[in-house]
């Protein structure tokens, strides 16, 4: 087990809208998730680190009133481009880290392909 | 700024050849060192991860090796697989953080 997914896979929306991203460990808890973009043929870029049951954590140059996260339970965080546009168009990876592992170990969901129109 | 780099864009192989990618990082406080596999359109998931204790982990096709003083890893493959054929990132993070810092990426195809 150590299981991450993510919903939905892919999804294109128009500009203007706004885009909510789940993200769900499924078999382990975990208090602290992580949120990625990549672009194409460039490595992932942390967003932001989504805590339970507080603020998530947001990278330089990221724009918190942008990229909403919520982090409700400690196997669900959710991410939400508000107002998307055509530049917000990427591969968003979320991670989550298993509590009680004196490591820094990691588990990526499967991405999400977001085109904005 | 890049603190973890993968030189290399893209790498060849024929079956059954070691492969080998490398990796430098820049941050002497990095102290664990990851390497994930990625597929198209799918999230990285793990392969092999050392400590700065050790100079080289092992398992089974897959050996990561380590030098501090260089502040260089490389994965190592033998022998190399068809399946093997994917974009390699390694990975680099202090042991008890949070945050990884990732290479760009290394195009693998092992030909068949």
């Amino acid at each position: 087990g150590a299981v991450v997914s993510q919903h939905p896979s892919r999804v294109i929306c128009k500009s203007g809208t706004s885009v909510k991203i789940e993200c769900r460990s499924l078999d382990f808890q975990a208090t602290t998730m992580f949120w990625y973009r990549q672009f194409p043929k460039q490595s992932l870029m942390l967003m932001a680190t989504s805590n339970e049951g507080s603020k998530a954590t947001y990278e330089q140059g990221v724009e918190k009133d942008k990229f909403l996260i919520n982090h409700a339970s400690l196997t669900l965080s959710t991410l939400t481009v508000t107002s998307a546009h055509p530049e917000d168009s990427s591969f968003y990876i979320c991670s989550a880290r298993r509590d009680r592992s004196s490591y820094n170990e990691q588990f990526f969901g499967p991405g999400t392909r977001l085109t904005v129109l | 700024d890049q603190q973890v780099k993968q030189n290399s864009p893209s790498l060849s192989v024929q079956e059954g050849r070691i492969s080998i990618l490398n990796c430098d990082y820049t941050n002497s406080m990095f102290d664990y060192f990851l390497w994930y596999k990625k597929y198209p359109a799918e999230g990285p998931t793990f392969l092999i991860s050392i400590s700065s204790i050790k100079d080289k982990n092992e398992d089974g096709r897959f050996t990561v090796f380590l030098n501090k003083s260089a502040k260089h890893l490389s994965l190592h493959i033998v022998p190399s697989q068809p399946g093997d054929s994917a974009v390699y990132f390694c990975a680099a993070s202090l042991l008890t953080g949070n945050q990884f810092y990732f290479g760009t990426g290394t195009s693998l195809t092992v030909i068949p």
